[in-house]
């Protein structure tokens, strides 16, 4: 398999712009995972997909968070009027449908709003 | 998801054996034990996973305590490019919201 792919690697703005990042998955996984990573944390979910589906949202999502994967395939992942409280590492994995298949994880897009 | 409890950080030596405790005393009957690893400028990866019995695989052992409320990760034979921060997680019923902490990390002397 050729991994979990994710663009950019690193994103600078300014606040107040929007962003959007994409998450190529390994082309036969049907799950798909958002997570946050600040700095000595551990990842944080966000958002989930099945296929085309997005079937969970963590609650401490804003709603200036977006995603889809339209044909269930790539992802993107869209924050607006970014805020300095955003910076953060963005990451996501896929993993096959079978119960206790492991998450594959990209590198991770690093976000940094000035 | 139960949360877990490790070390903020351990050091060992280069070709010594390293054993990353991990408690989980709230852990329920259906939740199995996952371990991932996080090098530096990198996402996390998988290392191994386990639900009551130990295991082990080309990357490391797992060992469960009989109670289930602890695991150890073992290392047999730790190297640099084992340096890392490495997370214990309880994946139960939910679909990998997985709380997540802050992991231990592993600094190896050579």
């Amino acid at each position: 398999d050729t991994g979990v792919s994710q663009n950019p690697r690193h994103k600078i703005t300014k606040r107040g712009q929007n962003v959007t990042f994409r998450c190529d998955p390994i082309s036969e996984h049907n799950r798909l995972y958002w997570y946050r990573q600040t700095l000595g944390q551990g990842p944080e979910f966000l958002t989930y997909f099945q296929n085309e589906a997005q079937l969970e949202k963590s609650r401490l999502l804003s709603d200036r968070f977006s995603a889809e994967r339209p044909k269930g395939s790539f992802s993107t992942l869209e924050i607006q009027r970014t805020e300095q409280g955003d910076s953060a590492m963005y990451l996501c994995a896929s993993r096959r449908e079978s119960y206790n298949s492991p998450l594959h994880f990209g590198n991770g897009t690093r976000l940094t709003v000035t | 998801d139960a949360k877990t409890t490790q070390p903020n950080s351990m050091e060992s030596n280069e070709e010594e054996p390293v054993h990353l405790p991990c408690n989980h005393s709230t852990i329920s009957g259906t939740d199995y034990i996952h371990w991932y690893r996080q090098l530096p400028s990198q996402g996390p990866e998988y290392v191994i996973h386990g639900l009551t019995s130990n295991v082990n695989n080309r990357m490391a052992s797992l060992a469960i305590a009989e109670d289930r409320k602890s695991s150890t990760l073992i290392l047999h034979r730790a190297t640099l490019r084992d340096a890392a921060v490495y997370y214990c997680i309880l994946r139960g019923d939910s679909n990998y919201q997985l709380i997540w902490g802050a992991g231990t990390k592993l600094i190896i002397k050579p």
